[in-house]
């Protein structure tokens, strides 16, 4: 079945420091991909997706390619912020026609703090 | 736009008691997610609803669980009896179709001692 696995966290690192979340996946034919945030006590946002391959998601400064010959949706940020401490987590959704289609399959989460 | 409610947002019962989750989902969104998130893991799907039907329930424990959304649109999550196990915080979710991004609400936290 689909899966998809994130880096082994925690992540610390100075403010303006650059960024990079690993994030590889197995699923059938061409999925769609996620990064979702969760800031502390709050629910689940999407932060930018990809759906078909080399696609390059982007929001707030964060990017994520599609990358199908590496099976893999890293995330890139060059410069974070303290205000970017939260769990990032990658998710992918299976095509369209397929069982999976809709229904997101998450990793297990990256918790990243950033330091003043 | 209001975004998806959910209550209560903490609950702590005791094993072998029953506990409800209620989900208002975004205006006009005909599917409707319920996810469990055991701490330390990413959210699993538990069912997905089209409208008032059950599109998928493959991940839900029956024997113990259920889920209703009688007129489409707000829903309820139940689990009697509860166990240790189900510790987690219940996400629901919902999207104007399948294919469209899914949007969570804040999520209610259970703890089962």
């Amino acid at each position: 079945g689909d899966s998809v696995t994130q880096m082994e966290g925690p992540v610390t690192l100075s403010e303006e420091a650059f960024l990079t979340i690993n994030c590889t996946y197995t699923a059938t034919g061409y999925p769609s991909l996620f990064w979702y945030v969760q800031y502390p006590g709050e629910g689940l946002q999407l932060l930018l997706k990809a759906t078909k391959a080399d696609d390059k998601g982007s929001n707030k400064g964060f990017e994520a390619t599609y990358r199908k010959e590496t099976t893999s949706f890293h995330l890139e940020k060059g410069s974070v912020q303290v205000s970017d401490s939260a769990v990032y987590f990658c998710a992918l959704s299976g095509p369209a026609g397929g069982t999976s289609y809709g229904k997101l399959t998450f990793g297990q989460g990256t918790i990243l703090t950033v330091h003043p | 736009e209001a975004g998806v409610a959910q209550s209560p947002r903490y609950k702590i019962i005791e094993k072998r008691q029953s506990v409800a989750f209620w989900c208002n989902p975004i205006s006009g969104h005909a599917t409707l997610y319920w996810y469990q998130q055991i701490l330390g893991q990413g959210p699993k799907l538990l069912i997905q609803f089209q409208n008032n039907g059950v599109v998928d329930d493959s991940q839900l424990p029956k024997d113990r669980f259920s889920a209703e959304r009688l007129k489409g649109v707000d829903s309820t999550l139940k689990i009697q009896p509860a166990k240790l196990e189900d510790s987690a915080v219940y996400l629901c979710a919902s999207s104007f179709t399948s294919a469209e991004t899914q949007y969570f609400g804040p999520g209610t936290r259970l703890l089962v001692l």
